[in-house]
């Protein structure tokens, strides 16, 4: 029962470098998200993605960058890593269309950028 | 844009008592879902309850239910015999974008204490 897996659990980034968070699912969800929840704050949309080979913009898309080539696998790419982004991401899935549907969570990341 | 307010960062309550938390949400939609998701410290991101914008009744969910006001777009949280391990954040959630189906919009959150 793996369910949405999250890697790395934590990372430290310096101011102008780049990483790839990842995120896989193993429950044949279409619909994959990205969110960040600052210190104290609720969570945030990043991107998102309703299948394979589609993308959006969510609430606060500015300095990342998704792709979605496999049902499975959502990455999400920090360009240029800037001390605002210090954040924990979580990514989440669900298994259908509608507004019904309950997300499910991976276990986030802390992304600290010094 | 939806928006989602939760006016009470902390609340603390008694062990075996009861609290509410509140939740007012904007929208354009005419008929949605609304969410609150549990937070603990171990960061996970739990559901405990929905609620169907279209229904008149509130949703329950053994300790837990819903106080929802349509034409108020108030959407509170009771949670009734409160034990230690209630003790969280509380995130009212919302739908972001119709199009976007259920893609939600996060209030800032309440942080429950619970007293023994």
């Amino acid at each position: 029962n793996a369910g949405v897996t999250q890697t790395p659990k934590f990372q430290v980034l310096k101011t102008g470098q780049s990483m790839t968070l990842q995120c896989a699912q193993d429950m044949n969800h279409e619909y994959m998200s990205w969110y960040r929840q600052d210190p104290g704050m609720g969570l945030r949309l990043i991107h998102y993605s309703v299948g394979a080979g589609i993308t959006d913009q969510g609430e606060v898309p500015n300095g990342y960058n998704v792709s979605r080539s496999t049902t499975e696998d959502f990455p999400l790419r920090l360009l240029s890593a800037a001390p605002s982004q210090t954040s924990v991401y979580f990514c989440a899935s669900s298994h259908r269309e509608g507004a019904n549907e309950k997300l499910f969570f991976g276990s986030g990341t802390q992304l600290s950028v010094l | 844009a939806q928006t989602v307010t939760q006016s009470q960062p902390e609340m603390s309550v008694q062990e075996a008592e009861t609290v509410t938390l509140s939740c007012t949400y904007d929208t354009s939609e005419s008929d949605y879902y609304l969410f609150w998701y549990k937070q603990p410290p171990s960061r996970q991101m739990i559901l405990v309850i929905r609620q169907e914008a279209y229904k008149q009744q509130n949703a329950t969910e053994n300790r837990f239910s819903v106080n929802f006001q349509k034409a108020a777009k108030s959407f509170s949280l009771k949670i009734s015999d409160s034990q230690l391990g209630d003790a969280a954040m509380y995130f009212c959630a919302v739908p972001l974008l119709s199009r976007a189906g259920n893609m939600l919009t996060f209030g800032g959150g309440t942080r429950l204490m619970v007293k023994p």
